[in-house]
């Protein structure tokens, strides 16, 4: 059974830098591509970014490009989200997916991990 | 990246069928067979329901189906149900290799 836990949310200052991490078994984590969507409160999904098997192919999102980046480690099956010069608007739930394609569809989805940006 | 235009509800009864609309550009939804749809409960993580337009993954009711005309691609729900009340949002991989989502429609089972 696919299985995927976010974690590393919380609150952080604008201007400030997070990291979230989510690990993935239940699946040959190496053979997918996979992907961060996020979910403002109350507001519809936002998609952020992508990654296919490998660091060398990434996707972002004009709204976060320059200040995320996507990676993962694929001996730790552990994908990651490192989060820069964090904005108000970047509150929202974010969720780690499993995608079928190259950036998606998504087939499986976690649970989602709240981070907050606020003075 | 603009998101998909929805419609912000639908409602029917049961056993009805309804449908959704999911409307983008040529640079999205129009230009590419790559378009799916997402259910979701409130506080639940979100679901694939359709993937390249009219795919059902394995476990997802025959009642879902989808299709896609010109910039346009929609969801129906025949026979619907009370567990079919949710969220629903529609995604299509766009240009310069992104992917953008609908706004989100409301389903409501009268």
């Amino acid at each position: 059974e696919v299985h995927l836990l976010e974690s590393g949310g919380g609150l952080e200052q604008p201007g400030g830098s997070l990291r979230l991490s989510c690990a993935a078994s239940g699946f040959t984590f190496s053979s997918y591509a996979m992907g961060w969507v996020r979910q403002a409160p109350g507001k519809g999904l936002d998609w952020v970014s992508s990654i296919y098997t490998s660091d060398t192919n990434t996707y972002y999102a004009d709204s976060v490009r320059g200040r995320f980046t996507i990676s993962r480690d694929n001996s730790k099956n552990t994908l990651y989200l490192q989060m820069d010069s964090l904005r108000a608007e970047d509150t929202a739930v974010y969720y780690c997916a499993k995608a079928s394609g190259l950036i998606d569809p998504f087939d499986h989805w976690g649970q989602g991990t709240l981070v907050t940006v606020s003075s | 990246q603009s998101a998909l235009t929805q419609p912000a509800s639908v409602s029917g009864s049961p056993g009805q069928s309804i449908t959704i609309s999911c409307t983008g550009t040529s640079s999205d939804v129009g230009g590419y067979d790559f378009v799916s749809w997402y259910q979701q409960h409130p506080g639940k993580a979100p679901k694939l329901m359709i993937h390249n337009v009219s795919n059902r993954p394995s476990g997802v009711s025959n009642r879902f189906s989808g299709s896609k005309s010109g910039d346009t691609a929609s969801l129906t729900i025949s026979g619907l149900q009370a567990e079919d009340e949710a969220d629903y949002y529609c995604s299509s991989f766009a240009s310069r290799d992104t992917l953008v989502f609908g706004g989100g429609t409301r389903v409501t089972v009268l």
